[in-house]
């Protein structure tokens, strides 16, 4: 079957570094994604990996080993706007296979 | 901004009434996405295009039909819905990603999400 687990809920502080672990186990694997969504908006793309290791975008990171079927997205110097839902996709074939999403809760 | 419009944003109807939820996009994309989110589930595929007239089923397309007469729209019916299908829907299209740059190890196709139509079927 497909499965794709991320924690439901992380807590932190503004200006802190946080990660939000994601481990896979897919039938198939062409890349993982990680899509950010604010409540009641839409998801919007942040980064995804397709081989091992990590790919960096200003603030955000993400990691990849496909060997132990995990991921993370690394999100620095947090600020309250990074409140959100963070979601971890994998792509098997066409379909995107999404996790439940992490609420992320950024205070002052 | 993929150039994605979803209408209607909101719909209120009622048990058995046929609704129909439209995709539109501006950019030529081949591929089309509807998905369902709802608490708990996260978001699920329901159908998706690669073509006009060319449509696969996804992980919970019971219930629901889609039509795609030409490439810039891509139509999502309930022929009769329940209050289960009480869900938020968004459509997405995919694109290579980095703007088409051929990443080592191959290409992943990102998607990109419409703004959403949250329906209730009381």
């Amino acid at each position: 079957g497909q499965n794709i687990d991320q924690p439901t809920e992380m807590t932190a502080t503004e200006g802190a570094i946080v990660q939000i672990n994601c481990t896979y186990q897919t039938s198939g694997f062409n890349g993982l994604f990680w899509y950010q969504q604010h409540a009641g908006e839409a998801p919007t793309f942040l980064s995804y990996n397709v081989l091992d290791g990590l790919e960096e975008k200003g603030r955000f990171s993400s990691f990849l080993s496909r060997s132990k079927g995990y991921s993370y997205l690394l999100l620095k110097e947090l600020q309250m706007k990074d409140s959100a839902s963070y979601l971890c996709a994998v792509q098997a074939g066409t379909a995107l296979i999404f996790g439940k999403g992490t609420t992320l809760s950024v205070s002052s | 901004d993929a150039g994605i419009t979803q209408s209607p944003r909101h719909k209120v109807t009622e048990t058995g009434t046929p609704v129909t939820l439209r995709c539109h996009q501006t950019e030529n994309h081949r591929y089309m996405y509807w998905y369902r989110q709802d608490p708990g589930h996260g978001l699920r595929l329901i159908h998706y295009s690669y073509g006009v007239k060319d449509t696969d089923k996804g992980e919970v397309s019971d219930g629901y039909s889609v039509s795609r007469s030409k490439t810039e729209d891509f139509l999502l019916t309930l022929e009769s819905a329940t209050s289960s299908q009480t869900s938020v829907y968004f459509c997405a299209i995919s694109v290579l990603s980095s703007g088409g740059e051929v990443k080592a190890g191959g290409l992943a196709d990102t998607q990109y999400f419409g703004p959403g139509t949250r329906l209730t079927v009381l």
